[in-house]
């Protein structure tokens, strides 16, 4: 267990649908990442926020938006999702300033 | 703008066998640059770093990377793969900027021969 909680780990609905994923992220961490894994687009970043303020933006689609809340847990919103969102979402979280990430295991999202 | 290239998508290796896993990147300055591994149902696993001073990087798991300049490459190795090694290795680059976020390489899927 990484510390990084993601949920759900399966996620499996239709297109036009809409989701949302949820990270609690490790024990003291204010930071929290989005990154969206897929056959075509590799490793994407797609939002930060830190502290519940959004802190950095990727390539995320307006469709996707993200928040995070007083605990620190974050959530990505998916709307009016097409097959090509199929993809595994991660979330990471950081402490401090550096590189000291914790990933983890990720949402598998299938859009039928 | 950063990036990183991890040219060999795939890559088999026999068991015992060295490993070499290339990685390329574009930076202006020094930088940050970083190994994970994934297995498969897993999120990713930090390998090994390097931000400065020796240019050898020693990792968990046995795996080593060098940093070389000249190349803009920092390439992971292995002197002997185990079965449990084959996984997908991503190479990634760090913004340097106050996101901290991460740019990652397309990725090279490790598979180990008998």
């Amino acid at each position: 267990d990484s510390g990084v909680t993601q949920t759900p780990k399966h996620l499996i609905t239709a297109t036009g649908q809409r989701v949302t994923l949820r990270c609690s992220p490790r024990s003291g961490d204010l930071s929290v990442y989005w990154y969206q894994q897929s056959l075509d687009q590799g490793l994407q970043f797609l939002i930060q926020y830190y502290n519940g303020e959004e802190r950095a933006k990727g390539n995320i689609l307006e469709r996707f938006s993200a928040q995070q809340f007083p605990d620190l847990h974050s959530e990505l919103n998916l709307s009016s999702l097409e097959l090509g969102d199929s993809a595994l979402y991660f979330c990471a979280s950081r402490g401090g300033a550096g590189y000291g990430y914790t990933f983890g295991s990720g949402t598998r999202l299938t859009v039928v | 703008a950063q990036s990183v290239t991890q040219p060999d998508i795939h890559i088999t290796v026999s068991e015992g066998a060295s490993l070499e896993l290339r990685c390329n990147y574009s930076y202006g300055a020094t930088p940050y640059l970083f190994w994970y591994v994934q297995s498969p149902g897993q999120g990713l696993q930090l390998l090994l770093k390097y931000f400065s001073g020796d240019t050898l990087v020693q990792g968990i798991k046995g795996f080593e990377a060098e940093f070389k300049r000249s190349q803009s490459s920092f390439n992971l190795r292995k002197p002997s793969v185990h079965w449990s090694d084959a996984a997908e290795y991503f190479c990634a680059v760090g913004t340097m900027d106050s996101s901290y976020k991460l740019i990652f390489g397309s990725g090279t899927r490790l598979l180990v021969r008998p």
